[in-house]
């Protein structure tokens, strides 16, 4: 089935360690993003890829950074987790119509 | 700053009311608008857009919304709600030129009575 593949779904981590959050689409989309969701704060934008090879920051990257490994794969990297990473990441790509797929989502607690 | 309000944290309807959810936008010029649902632990699924045109744009599931320049806003509706309409609803925008980023609101909780 053609859309965007995230794993893992669930991952506990300890404060300080380090994990990577990987995300594929098979639509051969250009734009791929990573997003945060919270409770009362909808998604906010951690970092996006308009195309293989760039990558910009969103609303709120610090934490994180991000790799576009080709067209298909963009991968979310937490080096050192914090409690206030706890959240739901979801990965999107979109066409240029502009319109969105979503993945569906990485529980993450940090504790 | 650009931005997205939903100004209902939480809407409580009986099965079979219409339903109205509140979308403001505040934008230099008209943006792309959407409309997601989110079903409890789901992703977000697209129920309808707007990009131009016609200012009343039908969707998925009997939902619709309305365009209004005027008042920066893309209320969405549903003449008459089903259990299943239970979920978060996320209004969000795409500036038309410059970077496609999808900017949410914080999201409306409908909560649907029998």
């Amino acid at each position: 089935n053609a859309g965007v593949t995230q794993t893992p779904k669930f991952q506990v981590l300890k404060t300080g360690q380090s994990m990577t959050l990987q995300c594929a689409q098979d639509m051969n989309h250009n734009s791929m993003y990573w997003y945060r969701q919270d409770p009362g704060m909808g998604l906010r934008l951690i970092y996006y890829s308009a195309s293989e090879g760039t990558t910009d920051k969103g609303e709120v990257p610090n934490g994180y950074n991000v790799s576009r490994l080709n067209k298909r794969e963009f991968s979310l990297r937490l080096e050192s987790a914090a409690p206030s990473q706890t959240s739901v990441y979801f990965c999107a790509s979109s066409d240029p119509t502009p319109r969105s797929t979503f993945g569906s989502g990485t529980r993450l607690t940090v504790v | 700053a650009q931005s997205v309000t939903q100004p209902d944290i939480h809407i409580t309807v009986s099965e079979g009311a219409s339903l109205e959810l509140r979308c403001n936008y505040s934008y230099g010029a008209t943006p792309y608008l959407f409309w997601y649902v989110q079903s409890p632990g789901q992703g977000l699924q697209l129920l309808l857009k707007y990009f131009s045109g016609d200012t009343l744009v039908q969707g998925i599931k009997g939902f619709e919304a309305e365009f209004k320049r005027s008042q920066s806003s893309f209320n969405l509706r549903k003449p008459s709600v089903h259990w299943s309409d239970a979920a978060e609803y996320f209004c969000a925008v795409v500036r038309v030129q410059g970077a496609q980023k999808l900017v949410f609101g914080q999201g409306t909780r409908l909560t649907i009575n029998p």
